[in-house]
Formats: C-alpha cells, sequence, structure tokens
C-alpha cells in the first residue's frame, strides 16, 4: 500500500506569489489534515478535511486555505506569501480521524519565500 | 488550552545504552491520549508509541517503553538498547479525548544522536 504522497518536495517562492501543496492520503482513508513546521514555532495543527468538508481548523491567518477532493487527495493554499511561511508543510492521513486511529505522515513540502 | 513540554532540546545516547526522553503536558481534561513521534531526516513523521491517559499501565513498543505519570502530567520515553536508526528528532504530543486524530499538539522536539 502506498503511503501519503505530498508533492512537490520542495518549493521556492518570492514575497506576495502564492503557493498550492499536494497531498494524496493511503489509499481509502478519507481524513486529511495539515500541520506547519518551523524551527520557531514547532509543529502547528493547520486544518482538518473530512469527505470534502474542512471538519477542523488552527489559529492560522486566512491566507491558509485548503481543500479535499472526491477522491480524498487534499491540497493547502497560501496566498500573498511572506517570509514567515516559509517551513516544511507536512499532510498526515487516517481512515475516518477517530481519535484511536493511527496518523500516518508523509514527508513533506519545504517552501522557502525569498 | 493544552501545552506540551519537552525540556531537553538535544541528548546524545551511545549505541546499546539507554536514553530516557522528557515531556510535560498541562492540560484540565481528564481522558486524553498521548504520543511520541520520531522525525528522522527523511522528515517523516513516524509513531513510536501511543498510551492513552485512562490506562494505568504504561505503553511498550519493543524497545521502546513510557513512563506515564498522570498526576505529574508527565510522559517520558524510553529508549533501550540504543541504535543508530534511532538517531532523530523525537516528538512528545497530545491529544484530546474528545477530539480526532488529526489534531495533535506537539512539544518543540528533542534531537537525539546515537553515536558508536
Amino acid at each position: 500500500k502506498a503511503g501519503v504522497t505530498q508533492t512537490p518536495r520542495y518549493l521556492i517562492k518570492t514575497r506576495g506569489q502564492q503557493v498550492t501543496l499536494s497531498c494524496s492520503p493511503i489509499s481509502g482513508h478519507r481524513s486529511v489534515s495539515w500541520y506547519q513546521q518551523t524551527p520557531g514555532q514547532g509543529l502547528q495543527f493547520l486544518f482538518e478535511y473530512f469527505s470534502e468538508t474542512q471538519r477542523n481548523k488552527g489559529n492560522f491567518p486566512g491566507r491558509f486555505s485548503g481543500r479535499q477532493f472526491s477522491n480524498s487527495r487534499s491540497e493547502m493554499n497560501v496566498s500573498t506569501l511572506e517570509l514567515g511561511d516559509s517551513a516544511l508543510y507536512l499532510c498526515a492521513s487516517s481512515f475516518d480521524g477517530a481519535n484511536n486511529e493511527k496518523l500516518f505522515f508523509g514527508s513533506g513540502t519545504q517552501l522557502s519565500v525569498l | 488550552a493544552q501545552t506540551v513540554t519537552q525540556s531537553q532540546p538535544e541528548m546524545s545516547v551511545q549505541e546499546a545504552e539507554t536514553v530516557t526522553l522528557s515531556c510535560t503536558y498541562d492540560t484540565s481534561e481528564n481522558n486524553y491520549y498521548l504520543f511520541w513521534y520520531k522525525q528522522p531526516p527523511s522528515r517523516q513523521m513516524i509513531l513510536v508509541i501511543r498510551q492513552e491517559a485512562y490506562k494505568q499501565q504504561n505503553a511498550t513498543e519493543n524497545r521502546f517503553s513510557v513512563n506515564f505519570q498522570k498526576a505529574a502530567k508527565s510522559f517520558s520515553l524510553k529508549i533501550s538498547d540504543s541504535q543508530l536508526g534511532d538517531t532523530a528528532m523525537y516528538f512528545c504530543a497530545f491529544m484530546s479525548y474528545t477530539g480526532t486524530a488529526s489534531k495533535l499538539t506537539f512539544g518543540t522536539g528533542t534531537r537525539l544522536q546515537v553515536t558508536l
């Protein structure tokens, strides 16, 4: 069974641009969540999608958004990039996000904003 | 809101030795889950061990075990017979019992180096 796949692995953007990151969950998994990892703030929960609906949201500005498609693949978008958005963005999936389930993480997308 | 604190930014241990990583947390909830995740240079977060707060027995997974002290809100990870492949960042994480598996609160991590 293929794991969680995130594309691209690396991305370089400039301030003011927007970016879209992609996450393909493990086959059969319907819950996809996103985390931002930075040296200063550590790992922070961005949001979770389940059955194409955002089910949970962390404390991030509206520039951070996401969506989920009918095949459970998810995309995350950041608009008007700021230097502070430079981070590793991790995606994780589980079957339906129940609290007794195991989360499976991808290897992340490293975003650098110049 | 819950907080998770890892007070050891870096630790080093020799191969085959035992090392303990510390984690404390703060919550007003009575039921919750605690986790240790490992992040090797590949960057993928890998679940090491999981503990349900309502279980008094400490969780174990092969060479990994935890010391869960609910009253003290302490959750340490012991790695026995350390191996070079254990070199990684280790994160302690909290999940509310009423939450979903996706919403974890992480500590700042401990970088573990296993040496020959």
